[in-house]
């Protein structure tokens, strides 16, 4: 049950651009994107509810293919406050509440 | 507006002991999660509570882990006896409702635990 997340880990210069992806095999609700830095708690970037829904907050964007089970975090012109790991939550189409989380992704931006 | 609050922020048991987090959603929110959190890896579900109910609490071991929101007070998730396996972050998370935009999980700072 748990998403796919790839790629495992990225670095980029700062202004470069990344995508994110997180795939499931179970029918989806929602898809929730978060960045989590060392030590800290996951931080809310923003929720997916429809199929092909896109949506976006400053330089992060993200798409929800709701028929391939299939979500996109873009990441554009990347700043050093980028850098953290990535997660995907994914809540099932069976009326559970719960999120399922991915394994994260890892991003460094370097100067 | 005050975020979802968890205190205490770090906890040291010895094994045997017992272990209690706390959990004050944020204002407005009536829905409670807990996730656990190993070292480099992911969030895994525990329990989903409404006030003075426990919704889902497939994520939670059989033995020794509890959970409970009472209608008055902080959401509190309690792990008796305490085994070095344990030791991980705890997070707490909250929503407004479970529908739509409604389903946004905040989380808390977390509470990590060392079993020593």
């Amino acid at each position: 049950q748990q998403p796919v997340q790839s790629p495992q880990a990225v670095i980029l210069r700062e202004g470069e651009d990344a995508v994110i992806n997180c795939s499931s095999s179970k029918a989806l609700y929602s898809v929730h994107w978060y960045r989590q830095k060392h030590g800290e708690a996951p931080v809310f970037l923003m929720i997916l509810l429809k199929g092909g829904e896109q949506k976006g907050h400053e330089k992060i964007s993200a798409s929800f293919n709701e028929k391939k089970q299939q979500s996109s975090l873009y990441l554009t012109a990347s700043q050093l406050s980028y850098s953290g790991t990535y997660f995907c939550g994914t809540r099932l189409a069976d009326s559970s509440y719960k999120l399922i989380f991915g394994s994260g992704t890892r991003l460094l931006v370097r100067p | 507006n005050a975020g979802v609050m968890q205190n205490p922020r770090h906890l040291v048991r010895r094994r045997g002991q017992e272990a209690r987090l706390r959990c004050s959603p944020m204002k407005g929110h009536s829905h409670v999660y807990w996730y656990r959190q190993l070292p480099e890896e992911g969030l895994k579900f525990m329990v989903y509570l409404q006030k003075e109910n426990i919704i889902d609490e497939s994520g939670m071991p059989k033995e020794r882990f509890s959970a409970e929101f009472p209608k008055e007070g902080p959401s509190i998730l309690r792990i008796q006896q305490v085994v070095r396996g344990d030791s991980a972050a705890y997070f707490c998370a909250s929503s407004p409702g479970t529908s739509g935009k409604g389903n946004e999980q905040f989380f808390g700072p977390g509470t990590r635990l060392t079993v020593l």
